[in-house]
């Protein structure tokens, strides 16, 4: 089983939409939970952290429920500049420091 | 931007042939990493350093090594390329404190044929 899970899409959504990402982790050791964007044949940038209490950043919205070890993440309103890759990733304590696992990544696409 | 860079941004090399990539940073941070990047499995860790000498294997470690002899350097190496292991190499730096981001470089092509 994978380490950090998420639906790979495609989610093809009109614009204006809310659209919801899911992610699953299985390692309880798991510290610090992130989310990164990545445009097409780019390097990964920050989105936003998830925190327990829930986070919001203008349309982004993080939540993250540790005991179901679940993380979401919903865009309303969303704009064509939101197509790309959404990467769920989990900052898991090992013996060796942190090791930062990534899921799959789900693609959006917003379409006119 | 963070001052990460990789080297070469693309490399073409022939199966067999040994191949070394590298990450440089300026920013002292203590962890870097590297993953390779496939269609259909996103980011996989093949190694990375928590220190100057200090390293430890990711998921897909088979068919890499890697070193790390200075804080701004992590290199990936590729002792005998397979084609099985062309893709886009990205190397990733942060501090390791908890909820703080990593950086990535922008990447590197390899092609192995």
């Amino acid at each position: 089983r994978k380490e950090v899970e998420q639906d790979p899409g495609p989610f093809n959504v009109p614009e204006g939409a809310t659209v919801a990402f899911n992610c699953t982790y299985s390692n309880s050791a798991s510290q610090s939970f992130f989310w990164y964007r990545q445009d097409c044949r780019k390097e990964p940038k920050l989105l936003m952290s998830v925190y327990s209490s829930g986070n919001e950043d203008g349309r982004f919205t993080a939540q993250l429920n540790r005991a179901s070890q679940y993380i979401s993440l919903l865009i309303r309103d969303s704009k064509l500049s939101d197509s790309a890759t959404y990467l769920c990733v989990v900052n898991i304590l090992t013996g060796g420091g942190n090791k930062l696992t990534f899921g799959t990544g789900t693609q959006l696409k917003v379409e006119l | 931007d963070a001052g990460i860079t990789q080297s070469p941004r693309h490399k073409v090399t022939e199966t067999g042939t040994p191949v070394t990539l590298r990450c440089h940073q300026t920013e002292n941070h203590r962890y870097m990493y590297w993953y390779r990047q496939d269609p259909g499995h996103g980011l996989r860790l093949i190694h990375y350093s928590y220190g100057v000498k200090d390293t430890d294997k990711g998921e897909v470690s088979d068919g890499y090594s890697v070193s790390r002899s200075k804080t701004e350097d992590f290199l990936l190496t590729l002792e005998s390329a397979t084609s099985s292991q062309t893709s886009v190499y990205f190397c990733a730096i942060s501090t390791g404190a908890v909820n703080t981001e990593a950086f990535f470089g922008q990447g590197t092509r390899l092609t192995v044929v």
